[in-house]
């Protein structure tokens, strides 16, 4: 199995703009989940998926953040428009089941935002 | 609200030394609790994962970690640290009464000196 898939894996941007990120979870896993890790704050869940539903966006810091599972191997995350604090390393994992069993994390897109 | 804390955020160890990681965490009830590692670099990893059964869990590389229920805790330890240890260690938690969403620890990052 080729793990989970993380495009793009280096993204810089300039303020304003709009960035997606994009994940590809491992065949046959249900729960998929976005994180950011930065320095400042750690390793934050910013919103999962079960069966391609939103269960929780507690985590989205604001309006800007938007994220889509159109289908069961295929999600985004989007940032519009983008702000120099958004730059971190976006995460993303997936899992079997309804998020209880280990999850399995992407490589991560490192983001900057100029 | 439910939380995980680990005590250390910076160890720093030789060769050779002993390691202890301490995990707390605030859920009551039945829990499902994990170590991840990440490598400079690299992504989240899964270190070793308790369910249920024997409290004392045996994981890769020589680690293990022991679930203490009436303590509230999940502490990593390996007697001997080797330098391909240097990374940053994560507990994480989910349980039944927070909708079995998986909170992660702030992380320790370990280093260890050759």
């Amino acid at each position: 199995d080729a793990g989970v898939i993380q495009s793009p894996r280096h993204e810089v941007t300039e303020m304003g703009q709009e960035v997606t990120l994009r994940c590809k979870p491992i065949s046959g896993h249900n729960s998929l989940f976005w994180y950011r890790q930065t320095m400042m704050r750690g390793l934050e869940l910013l919103i999962y998926f079960n069966n391609n539903v939103p269960i929780d966006d507690s985590g989205m810091p604001e309006d800007r953040f938007s994220a889509k599972m159109p289908n069961a191997s295929f999600s985004t995350l989007k940032i519009q428009p983008s702000e120099p604090r958004d730059s971190a390393v976006y995460f993303c994992a997936s899992s079997l089941g309804t998020g209880v069993n280990e999850q399995f994390f992407g490589p991560g897109t490192r983001l900057t935002v100029l | 609200a439910q939380s995980v804390s680990q005590h250390n955020h910076h160890v720093i160890l030789s060769e050779a030394a002993s390691l202890e990681l301490g995990c707390n965490y605030s859920y009551g009830g039945t829990v499902n609790l994990f170590w991840y590692v990440q490598y400079p670099g690299q992504h989240l990893q899964l270190l070793l994962k308790y369910f249920s059964g024997d409290p004392l869990v045996k994981g890769i590389k020589g680690f293990e970690a022991e679930f203490i229920k009436s303590k509230f805790s999940f502490n990593l330890r390996k007697p001997s640290v080797q330098w391909s240890d240097t990374a940053e260690y994560f507990c994480a938690v989910n349980a039944l009464t927070g909708g079995f969403k998986t909170i992660f620890g702030a992380g320790t990052r370990l280093f260890v000196k050759a």
